[in-house]
């Protein structure tokens, strides 16, 4: 079984400082780890994944995660938040060796993140 | 357009009364899903479908049942709702060789 620690439940942040939103893992096997998004009053949408190969993964509106193996960790990073940035944040995790047919999502508790004007 | 679409979006309703909230997709995924999600919790998944016929329980299923008929929809039915089932609700799809889940927009459901 895994289970996931985001260590922040809300982050404030400045409009255009960086942030960092931290997410541990724990599992007994092998991990794919994801990171969605949550806007107000919508659904979660996927932000990026890390499935293999490089363990530095970004996504198209200028945030990254790095997979990082010793320290079982996938912290999401942006140099610079927008407004628009504003939203709950889920890490997930599940059993790489399940394979996509059968796999589930274990989701962390969320951080919210609040960029502030 | 390809989507996820719950009804209703919102739900007010008293302790022991039937309800079903429903979840339909068009883009052929196999895969379907139900999540609760409750402040301080995230989600967590009630049950699960990987195909038309084939369901199986997810970490909190208890006081919900599901059925899944037909490839695009995906029904939560609560047989008798009680009040600690007040929550958000996703459902969600994938196909069956995908790590990428598709949410709903979600349904808020308050049992009184």
């Amino acid at each position: 079984a895994q289970s996931v620690t985001q260590l922040d439940s809300q982050v404030p942040v400045f409009e255009e400082a960086p942030v960092e939103l931290r997410c541990n893992y724990s599992s007994s096997v092998s991990v794919y780890l994801f990171w969605y998004v949550q806007y107000p009053n919508q659904g979660l949408q996927l932000l990026l994944k890390y499935l293999s190969g490089s363990t530095l993964v970004e996504s198209i509106n200028g945030f990254e995660a790095e997979f990082n193996k010793s320290q079982t960790s996938f912290h999401l990073r942006k140099p610079s938040v927008h407004i628009s940035d504003t939203a709950e944040y889920f890490c997930a995790v599940s059993d790489r060796n399940s394979g996509a047919g059968s796999y589930q999502l274990t989701f962390g508790k969320g951080t919210k993140l609040s960029v502030i004007p | 357009e390809a989507q996820v679409t719950q009804n209703p979006r919102y739900l007010i309703t008293v302790t022991g009364k039937k309800l079903t909230v429903t979840c339909s997709q068009n883009m052929n995924h196999e895969y379907m899903s139900w999540y609760r999600q409750d402040p301080g919790l995230g989600l967590r998944q009630i049950y699960y479908s990987m195909n038309v016929e084939v369901t199986d329980k997810g970490d909190v299923p208890e006081g919900y049942k599901v059925s899944r008929k037909e490839k695009r929809n995906f029904p939560l039915i609560l047989e008798s709702p009680s009040p600690n089932q007040t929550s958000l609700y996703f459902c969600a799809t994938r196909l069956a060789d995908s790590y990428e889940q598709y949410f709903g927009p979600g349904t808020r459901l308050t049992v009184t």
